[in-house]
C-alpha cells in the first residue's frame, strides 16, 4: 500500500499571506495526485487533480507541483474561505487502492 | 448539476446490516465508475469500495472485503453500498463519490455528496 504523509498536521497563517502545504509518496506515483479541501461539516472538494491541474471554478490562486514522491500544494493570497482541511490522495495504482493523506489543517493566525 | 445524494445511515448495532444508497443526477450514470469513501468522526478520509461502469468489477479496500458489497442499478441511476457484520471501527460518514479519469488513464474523484452517517454501536 501507498502510504501518503501530509505536513505540517496544522498551519497558522494569515490572511492575504501564503501557504505551503506538503505531501509525500512512500513510492512514485508519477502524477497521480489529488489535493481536496474540506470545511467543517462539508464534503470534499477536488481542487486539483495530475498533480497540477486546478479543477473546474478552483481560484488561481491555488497552485499544485511536484511528481514522483514529493508535492506541494500553495495557495498565494489566502482567503477567508480557504481556511479548512486539506487532503492530497493518490491514484496510481491498479487495482484501485487509492490512498489518502492524513490531512493539514490551515487556520487562521 | 451533478449531484449525489446518499441516504440509509443510521445506528446499528456490532454485527448488524446497513443499505446505503446513492442517487446521482445531472450526469450520465452509467458511463462512470462509482466509489464510496468513509470519513470517522474526527478523522481522514479512506476508500472504501470502487465499482464499474457496468456493475462488472468490484474493488475493496483490505478492512472491508467479505464484509461490505458495492453494487450500482444503472436504470435507476443508483449506488449501492451493502455493510454487513459491522463493527464499532466501521462508524463513519460515508460518501458516494464519482470517479473521473485522469489523462493518465488513472482515476481521481471528481464530485461527492453529503454523506451519510453510519452509527455502529450497542
Amino acid at each position: 500500500e501507498i502510504v501518503m504523509t501530509q505536513s505540517p498536521a496544522t498551519l497558522s497563517v494569515s490572511p492575504g499571506e501564503r501557504a505551503t502545504l506538503t505531501c509525500r509518496a512512500s513510492q512514485s506515483v508519477g502524477s497521480n495526485l489529488a489535493w481536496y479541501l474540506q470545511k467543517s461539516g462539508q464534503a470534499p472538494r477536488l481542487l486539483i487533480y495530475g498533480a497540477s491541474t486546478r479543477a473546474t471554478a478552483i481560484p488561481a490562486r491555488f497552485s499544485g507541483s511536484g511528481s514522483g514522491t514529493e508535492f506541494t500544494l500553495t495557495i498565494s493570497s489566502l482567503q477567508s474561505e480557504d481556511f479548512a482541511v486539506y487532503y492530497c490522495q493518490q491514484y496510481s495504482n491498479w487495482p484501485p487502492t487509492y490512498t489518502f493523506g492524513q490531512g493539514t489543517k490551515l487556520e487562521i493566525k | 448539476d451533478v449531484q449525489l445524494v446518499e441516504s440509509g445511515g443510521g445506528l446499528v448495532q456490532p454485527g448488524g446490516s446497513l443499505r446505503l444508497s446513492c442517487v446521482a443526477s445531472g450526469f450520465t450514470f452509467s458511463s462512470y465508475r462509482m466509489s464510496w469513501v468513509r470519513q470517522a468522526p474526527g478523522k481522514g478520509l479512506e476508500w472504501v469500495a470502487n465499482i464499474k461502469q457496468d456493475g462488472s468489477e468490484q474493488f475493496y479496500v483490505g478492512s472491508v472485503k467479505g464484509r461490505f458489497t458495492i453494487s450500482r442499478d444503472n436504470a435507476r441511476s443508483s449506488l449501492y453500498l451493502q455493510l454487513n457484520s459491522l463493527r464499532a471501527e466501521d462508524t463513519a460518514v460515508y460518501y458516494c463519490a464519482r470517479d473521473f479519469p485522469d489523462t493518465s488513464g488513472w482515476y481521481y474523484f471528481d464530485y461527492w455528496g453529503q454523506g451519510t452517517l453510519v452509527t455502529v454501536s450497542s
